[in-house]
């Protein structure tokens, strides 16, 4: 069975960094676009970027380009989303999703990890 | 950044019931080379990530019941729920992925 699996939930203090991890199983890994999208009540749903493990190909969203790094380890089937600085604005829960493809185009999100909880106090 | 606006935020729904929820993109969002809408509807229950349900506006993810069906091109789009089940509840999402990713703000029903 295909899943992503995502590191537990972290409490941080503004300033410091983190790195929280998803990892693949029950598929190829390498073949799909690996997505990084946050929740939060105030700003509901956002798109941060997304990477490609064959080529560690990255995107960001210009929201959130220059704030976070997305690294990925295909040897490890693992991708992983990170702040050298965090902000009591970065609290939210944050999924790594699998971007699904049909036909060879984009067909949305079909694998989604549990996702984890990073909660910044100021 | 396309923005996907839901209407409405909220509603008030019966058993058996249908349903119908919309979603509106700031720009079109139909790639006329291949006549394809870059649009997807997610449910979310608490406690749980997002669900995909339909892609390319109509397109029925594998597993997800029949009486969950989308429409509408370009910029103009309906999630419809036929005969609402009780395990139905949850917060529905609208997405476009034609430039990056944008989501609407979310359709909670409520029984």
């Amino acid at each position: 069975e295909a899943q992503l699996v995502q590191s537990g939930a972290e409490v941080k203090k503004a300033g410091e960094p983190l790195k929280i991890s998803c990892w693949g199983s029950g598929y190829k890994f390498a073949k799909s676009w690996i997505a990084w999208v946050r929740q939060t009540p105030g700003t509901g749903l956002q798109w941060l970027g997304l990477v490609y493990p064959v080529d560690s190909d990255i995107k960001y969203s210009p929201s959130f380009r220059g704030h976070i790094t997305i690294s990925v380890d295909r040897a490890n089937s693992s991708a992983y989303l990170q702040w050298t600085s965090l902000q009591a604005s970065d609290s939210g829960i944050y999924y790594c999703a699998r971007l699904q493809s049909a036909a060879r185009l984009p067909s949305g999100m079909d694998l989604w990890g549990q996702g984890t909880t990073v909660t910044v106090s100021s | 950044d396309i923005v996907m606006t839901q209407s409405p935020d909220s509603l008030a729904v019966s058993l058996g019931e249908t349903v119908t929820i919309n979603c509106r993109s700031s720009q079109n969002i139909l790639l006329s080379s291949n006549n394809v809408n870059y649009l997807a509807w997610y449910q979310q229950k608490p406690g749980l990530p997002p669900k995909l349900l339909i892609y390319w506006a109509s397109t029925r993810q594998s597993g997800v019941p029949d009486r969950f069906s989308g429409s509408g091109s370009g910029t103009n789009f309906t999630l419809t729920i036929s005969s609402l089940q009780a395990e139905d509840v949850a917060v529905y999402y609208c997405q476009q992925f034609y430039t990056s990713y944008t989501f609407g703000q979310g359709t909670k029903l409520e029984i």
